[in-house]
């Protein structure tokens, strides 16, 4: 079982409908938690830090933290094709010394 | 302002060669990692260092070596040991303390080939 897993995709949704991002991760002493977007061709930027069970939202994001189910999700409303690109999972699987483990990624398109 | 800087954009290795990649941040963080990512694949981690002077072997080290003698500064050398080095390397920072939960901010990477 891999650390952390994502669903490549990929994943398509229309213009202004919410994009639902899933990972699971298999260590329940997991502290913090990550989404990162990736522009085809370039390095990834960090969009979401969540650290609690629950919803933080930021603009159109939210993530969403279940540790007793050891998921964390992405939902992205109001899709935009700007918005096309892969997403990256991020677990710090130990809370100390800042080693992550990132997942392989899901590929989002959102269609016109 | 303030960022990691890696250089070069595009390098290119020939036969039995050891390059060096750049990392440079000036966040004042701790922590540096080196990552590999190679097409469709996630990212793997190659080397981190949590204080200068120190560093720890990730996931794929071999073939590879680094230095810190410096906060800012992380290259990474590939050696001719690496026998598959072409991918896309990406340099991160994260501050805190040891015990923190800072995230990782990445650099806008370096594309090796081999010639």
């Amino acid at each position: 079982q891999k650390e952390v897993e994502q669903n490549s995709g990929p994943l398509s949704v229309p213009e202004g409908a919410i994009a639902s991002l899933n990972c699971t991760y298999s260590d329940r002493v997991s502290q913090s938690f990550f989404w990162y977007r990736q522009y085809s061709g370039k390095s990834p930027e960090l969009i979401m830090s969540i650290y609690s069970n629950g919803d933080k939202e930021d603009g159109r994001f939210t993530a969403q933290l279940n540790k007793a189910s050891q998921y964390v999700s992405l939902l992205i409303r109001d899709s935009q094709p700007s918005d096309s690109a892969t997403y990256l999972c991020a677990v710090n699987m130990f809370g100390g010394y800042q080693k992550v483990t990132f997942g392989t990624g899901t590929k989002l398109q959102v269609i016109p | 302002d303030g960022g990691i800087t890696q250089s070069p954009k595009y390098l290119f290795r020939k036969e039995g060669q050891n390059v060096t990649l750049s990392c440079e941040q000036n966040l004042n963080h701790d922590a540096m990692y080196w990552y590999r990512q190679d097409p469709g694949q996630g990212l793997r981690l190659i080397y981190y260092s949590q204080i200068v002077n120190d560093f720890q072997k990730g996931d794929i080290a071999e073939g590879y070596s680094v230095s810190r003698e410096k906060k800012e500064s992380f290259p990474l050398t590939v050696t001719s040991a690496q026998k598959n080095p072409t991918a896309f390397y990406l340099c991160a920072s994260s501050g805190g303390h040891r015990y923190s939960n800072q995230p990782q901010h990445f650099g806008d990477g370096t594309r090796l080939s081999i010639l």
